[in-house]
């Protein structure tokens, strides 16, 4: 069965300074997605990156970025020039077909707080 | 949000009670998910649905029943609400292996049910 470990429970930043959130998943699939999502205070839940397994290249989008390894099983995302609307829970999520059929897996999340 | 609706929004009830909660998509989205939100759990998968008629448990499925007559609609029913079932339950929907583009294979949320069960 596929896992996905978030082993930070909170973070904190200054603001315009840059963080690191740690994610590892384990799965004996080959073929998947990795995602992470922004959870604001008003509970919706917002994906931030995509990444595919087959590619090497790491996703970026504005601000976020990826760090993904494969062999390792690491998926952590970069978050640079940190603002205030970026407080928020991240989940890191695990997509892929197990006998068949697609679920999702989701991570504890960790609570990033940025500091004015 | 990306055509998916939850309801009812809130929601308290009392021990015993049947509940149900109801995800509408006019995505026609092969894939529906029902997630519960707990402190220190992140989102678990209760059950999940790949087509009309077709469902499958998740991790956290114990008291939870769910049924998919139409395409656009998903149910989750707890048939005898207890204490432990109190949480924020979330609607997703997917189109998994429609390609590459960038909403394909995405995880797509309803805004969330908060359930109290007293």
């Amino acid at each position: 069965a596929q896992t996905v470990t978030q082993s930070q429970p909170e973070m904190s930043v200054q603001e315009a300074e840059t963080v690191t959130l740690s994610c590892t998943y384990d799965t004996s699939e080959n073929n998947y997605y990795l995602f992470w999502y922004k959870q604001p205070p008003s509970r919706q839940m917002i994906l931030v990156i995509r990444q595919e397994a087959y590619k090497q290249q790491n996703a970026t989008e504005n601000r976020f970025s990826v760090n993904f390894q494969k062999a390792a099983k690491s998926f952590s995302l970069k978050i640079s020039d940190s603002q205030l609307g970026d407080t928020a829970m991240y989940f890191c999520a695990f997509g892929g077909a197990t006998s068949g059929t697609y679920k999702y897996i989701f991570g504890t999340g960790t609570r990033l707080k940025v500091l004015a | 949000d990306a055509g998916i609706t939850q309801s009812p929004r809130h929601k308290v009830t009392e021990t015993g009670t049947p509940v149900t909660l109801r995800c509408h998509q006019t995505e026609n989205h092969r894939y529906m998910y029902w997630y519960r939100q707990d402190p220190g759990h992140g989102l678990r998968l209760i059950h999940y649905s790949y087509g009309v008629k077709d469902t499958d448990k998740g991790e956290v499925s114990d008291g939870y029943s769910v049924s998919r007559s139409k395409t656009e609609d998903f149910l989750l029913t707890l048939e005898s609400a207890t204490s432990s079932q109190t949480s924020v339950y979330f609607c997703a929907i997917s189109a998994p292996g429609t390609g590459t583009t960038s909403g394909a294979n995405v995880l797509t949320f309803g805004a969330g049910s908060r359930l109290t069960v007293l």
